[in-house]
């Protein structure tokens, strides 16, 4: 049963475009990741959110800016896509931020950009 | 940071056969150790996880034992069938309140009938 959320399922834009990417999660959980999965199936994480507020912020470019209306969502805009930024993006959740904490994921958004 | 090296590439099988994907992870604090798996066009979703010392931790025919001492978490089946055909990602979890997992590059197992 799906719990975490994520709108749209496909996006294919030019390069230099903004998108914009949202999830939602209804499992009442404090903390949100963005990961970027690409063609290899290589799992990186992007952002951590706990409570609407930004834990990690791994080396991405400035053009990914995540953003927080409350601890059930988070969105994901990139500014000027670049062809590089072709990825399934996935957005997880967890109770908290501790080490035990299994993540939920989303089924991912899949940008291509041409 | 941390670092987990698993096996390689694509293990393919048929179905019947016993299976091990190796994992070994370097962390700087004691760390969770996660399995998840994802099959094709799916999320990937928690197989099964461990933190204790050398106690065998199973699930869905699967079972991995953390071994502090060698820094390994291996995934076992002793019969893969059909469905095990997916993606398997370990994932160590370290770092106190600001945890985070460093995935694997993951190992693509096949079973073939």
């Amino acid at each position: 049963e799906t719990a975490v959320f994520q709108t749209p399922n496909y996006h294919v834009t030019q390069v230099g475009n903004e998108v914009s990417f949202n999830c939602k999660q209804t499992l009442g959980h404090d903390t949100m990741y963005w990961y970027k999965q690409d063609s290899k199936k290589l799992l990186k994480i992007m952002f951590s959110y706990n409570n609407k507020q930004l834990i990690v912020n791994e080396t991405v470019p400035r053009r990914f800016s995540p953003q927080s209306s409350d601890k059930a969502h988070l969105n994901l805009r990139i500014k000027s896509v670049e062809p590089e930024d072709s990825a399934v993006y996935l957005c997880a959740s967890s109770p908290g931020l501790g080490v035990s904490y299994e993540q939920y994921f989303g089924p991912g958004t899949r940008l291509t950009v041409l | 940071g941390d670092s987990v090296t698993q096996t390689e590439g694509l293990v393919t099988l048929t179905k019947g056969l016993p299976v091990m994907l190796n994992c070994t992870y370097q962390t700087t604090y004691s760390p969770f150790l996660f399995w998840y798996v994802q099959h094709l066009n799916e999320a990937p979703k928690l197989l099964l996880k461990s933190s204790t010392d050398n106690k065998r931790t199973e699930h869905q025919g699967f079972y991995a034992t953390l071994h502090k001492s060698s820094s390994s978490f291996h995934l076992q089946k002793s019969s893969v069938q059909l469905s095990d055909s997916a993606l398997y990602f370990c994932a160590p979890s370290s770092g106190g309140s600001n945890a985070k997992l460093t995935f694997g590059k993951g190992t693509k197992l096949s079973v073939k009938s």
